[in-house]
C-alpha cells in the first residue's frame, strides 16, 4: 500500500509563472489537505478536500493560489502567478473516509517550490 | 484561535541519554487532539505520538512518552534512551476534535543527538 504521493519532489519556477503541484492520497483514503511550510516554520494549514467538494479553505490566500480533488486523479494545487513569497515546502496529507478527526494524518514528503 | 508555542528552537542530547522537548498550546476547547510529529532531513512528517484531551493518562510509545498537563496546556515530549537516528526537527501539533485533519502545528525544536 503506498503512501501519500506528492510530485514534482522539487519545482523551479520564475516569478509570474504557474505551479501545479500534484498528490495521490493513500489508497482508500478520500480526505486531502494541503499544509504549507516556510522556514524555519512549522506547518500551517491551507485547505481541506473530498471528493469533488473543498470543504475548508480558511488557510487558503484569497488570490492566487487555488485547489481541486476531482473524482477521478490526484489533488491539485495550483499556485498562479508565483512571487518570491511563495517559495517554500507543500505537504499533502491524506485520511480515511471514517475520519471523525480523531485519527493520525499520513503526509506526503513535499514538494519544495523554488520561486527565482 | 489555537496557538502552539514551542519555546526551545534548539535541543541537543548524548546518546543514550533522555531529553524533553517543551510544548505549551492556548485554547477554550475541552475535547482535542495533541500530537509530535518528526521531520527528518528526508522532510517525511512522521506521528509519533498521540494523546487524546479527555485521557488522563499520558501516551506513551516504546522510549518516547509525553507529560500532558491538560490544566496547565502543557504537553511535553520526553525521548529515552536517545539514538542517533532521532536526530530531526520535532513538531508539536493541535487538532480540535471537529476538525478532522486540520492542525496547528509549532514552529519546531531542531533535535542533535551527540554520539
Amino acid at each position: 500500500n503506498a503512501g501519500v504521493m506528492q510530485n514534482p519532489r522539487h519545482l523551479v519556477r520564475r516569478r509570474g509563472q504557474e505551479a501545479r503541484l500534484r498528490c495521490s492520497p493513500m489508497k482508500g483514503h478520500s480526505h486531502v489537505y494541503w499544509y504549507r511550510q516556510l522556514p524555519e516554520e512549522g506547518l500551517k494549514f491551507m485547505v481541506y478536500l473530498q471528493k469533488e467538494n473543498i470543504i475548508d479553505e480558511s488557510g487558503m490566500p484569497k488570490e492566487r493560489f487555488s485547489a481541486e480533488f476531482p473524482k477521478e486523479g490526484p489533488s491539485i494545487l495550483r499556485i498562479q502567478q508565483v512571487v518570491r513569497g511563495d517559495s517554500a515546502a507543500y505537504f499533502c496529507a491524506s485520511s480515511p473516509p471514517d475520519d471523525r478527526g480523531n485519527e493520525k494524518l499520513f503526509f506526503g514528503s513535499g514538494t519544495q517550490l523554488s520561486v527565482l | 484561535a489555537q496557538t502552539v508555542t514551542q519555546s526551545q528552537p534548539e535541543m541537543s542530547v548524548q546518546e543514550a541519554e533522555t531529553v524533553t522537548l517543551s510544548c505549551t498550546y492556548d485554547t477554550s476547547e475541552s475535547d482535542y487532539y495533541l500530537f509530535w510529529y518528526k521531520q527528518p532531513p528526508s522532510r517525511q512528517m512522521i506521528l509519533v505520538i498521540r494523546q487524546e484531551a479527555y485521557k488522563q493518562q499520558n501516551a506513551t510509545e516504546n522510549r518516547f512518552s509525553v507529560n500532558f498537563q491538560k490544566a496547565a496546556k502543557s504537553f511535553s515530549l520526553k525521548i529515552s534512551d536517545s539514538q542517533l537516528g532521532d536526530a530531526a526537527m520535532y513538531f508539536c501539533a493541535y487538532r480540535r476534535n471537529t476538525n478532522a485533519g486540520k492542525s496547528t502545528f509549532g514552529d519546531g525544536t531542531t533535535l542533535t543527538v551527540k554520539p
